[in-house]
């Protein structure tokens, strides 16, 4: 079975401009999350996405969106750029796990500079 | 919101030495999760553990849940430089898809 691919994998935008980042999940997997990482804050979760529905939404400002295809895959948005927004993106598909916990797969990751 | 602490931060140790690496909410998870990320990729799943007190091995590393489900530990047994990386553990807190990450452990093994 493929892995979790995220679409471009180093992006460097300046301040101001928007971004669109991709991700395909596991064959089968309905589920996706975003999450930010940097050194400084860690991983944070950013949304899931379900059947198309944004499911849970972490607490990031309203310039971040993400919307999930009849097909699973997923893209999220960041507009007007800020310096702080630099950082990895990461997303996950999801499987269950017997008893209803969710085991999380991760792509590599988009590597996403603003300048 | 909840907070996953993680102890050490940063651990440099020699190879084949064995290490313990703690992860500490005062919140309950439903299950809790142990990743590993390697720089420049995803973090990659070593484990799920779900009932208190719940204790895995893999290979030579040893997995426990707490018997309240608040903390997990993570023992590496005569550590190998392959082991470098950054561990991550990884609350749920109800079933679902939003996990809560700690802090991170960042391991050196150096041979």
């Amino acid at each position: 079975k493929a892995g979790v691919t995220q679409t471009p994998r180093y992006l460097i935008k300046t301040r101001g401009q928007q971004v669109t980042l991709s991700c395909s999940p596991i064959s089968g997997h309905r589920s996706v999350s975003w999450y930010q990482q940097t050194p400084g804050q860690g991983l944070q979760f950013l949304f899931e996405y379900f059947s198309e529905t944004q499911r849970n939404k972490g607490n990031f400002p309203g310039r971040f969106s993400g919307r999930q295809f009849s097909n699973s895959r997923s893209e999220m948005n960041v507009s007007t750029l800020e310096l702080g927004d630099s950082a990895l993106y990461l997303c996950a598909s999801s499987s269950y796990f017997s008893g209803g916990a969710a085991e999380q797969f991760f792509g590599p990751g988009t590597r996403l500079t603003v300048l | 919101t909840q907070l996953l602490e993680q102890s050490p931060q940063f651990l440099s140790i020699q190879e084949g030495e064995n290490l313990t690496v703690y992860c500490n909410s005062s919140s309950v998870f439903s299950s809790l999760q142990w990743y590993r990320q390697e720089p420049g990729e995803g973090p990659v799943l070593l484990v799920t553990v779900v009932t208190g007190g719940e204790v895995k091995k893999l290979k030579r590393l040893t997995f426990q849940f707490g018997d309240a489900r608040k903390d997990s530990s993570l023992h590496i047994t005569a550590a190998q430089p392959g082991d470098t990386g950054l561990y991550l553990c990884a609350g749920d807190e109800s079933s679902g898809d939003k996990l809560t990450f700690g802090t991170g452990t960042r391991l050196a093994v150096r041979p």
